[in-house]
């Protein structure tokens, strides 16, 4: 069964700073890999996803990094604010079961002023 | 729609009480997923649907658990004498479903609470 482990749990740093968040997945059969963004009492929202054939992908200033054969991702949140703050989810989907995301626990980052 | 929309958003009810959930996925996605989430936790994995069968439903708990999407666009996650460990955010997604890429998109969740 794939197990998605996110490091830290917790992150909690000033205005600016630039940040990276980990991922790690132990069975590297996936597709794709998806990074979310949880606001507390709302949903998901999609920052970026990255396919099993790619090592990174861009979004404003995000940058999520795969590394398929070695189970790991990284996001990198450039110039952080506090309206960054949020947990940060992983997901990677494929494997045996196509279609099925498996999560991680997330990461909470809170940027304060 | 926009995007995709989950009706209600709170539901509380007693333990034993029959519930149902309803999700309304983005409009011409093929795929829609359920998933639970509970405090603290990443998403589970419930049930997925391609059109109007469920292609994958392993991540159901027990058979209190049932969902349909009889037209293959809205699905119902129904819910059987419902019990405290129920109480979760349940989030429903879709996506356009194709082989490699497979993006999906979630609602704002319906929050359970079995009293």
């Amino acid at each position: 069964k794939q197990e998605v482990t996110q490091i830290p749990a917790a992150l909690s740093v000033p205005e600016g700073e630039n940040l990276v968040l980990n991922c790690s997945f132990t069975d590297s059969a996936i597709y794709n890999l998806q990074w979310f963004r949880q606001d507390p009492g709302k949903g998901l929202t999609s920052l970026l996803l990255i396919q099993s054939s790619q090592r990174e992908q861009t979004s404003g200033r995000l940058n999520a990094s795969l590394d398929k054969s070695s189970g790991r991702s990284t996001l990198y949140i450039a110039a952080s604010q506090p309206g960054d703050s949020a947990t940060y989810l992983c997901a990677v989907d494929g494997g045996s079961t196509l279609g099925r995301l498996y999560f991680g626990r997330g990461t909470q980052l809170t940027v304060w002023p | 729609g926009a995007g995709v929309s989950q009706t209600p958003s709170n539901k509380v009810t007693e333990k034993g009480k029959y519930v149902e959930l309803r999700c309304d996925p983005i409009s011409g996605h093929t795929a829609l997923y359920w998933y639970r989430q509970s405090l603290g936790q990443g998403p589970e994995f419930l049930i997925y649907f391609q059109g109007t069968g469920a292609a994958d439903d392993s991540g159901l708990p027990n058979d209190r658990f049932f969902a349909v999407r009889p037209e293959g666009s809205v699905s119902t996650l129904k819910i059987q004498r419902t019990e405290r460990g129920d109480s979760a955010v349940y989030l429903c997604a879709s996506s356009l479903r194709h082989r490699v890429i497979n993006e999906q998109f979630f609602g704002p969740g319906t929050r359970l609470t079995v009293l």
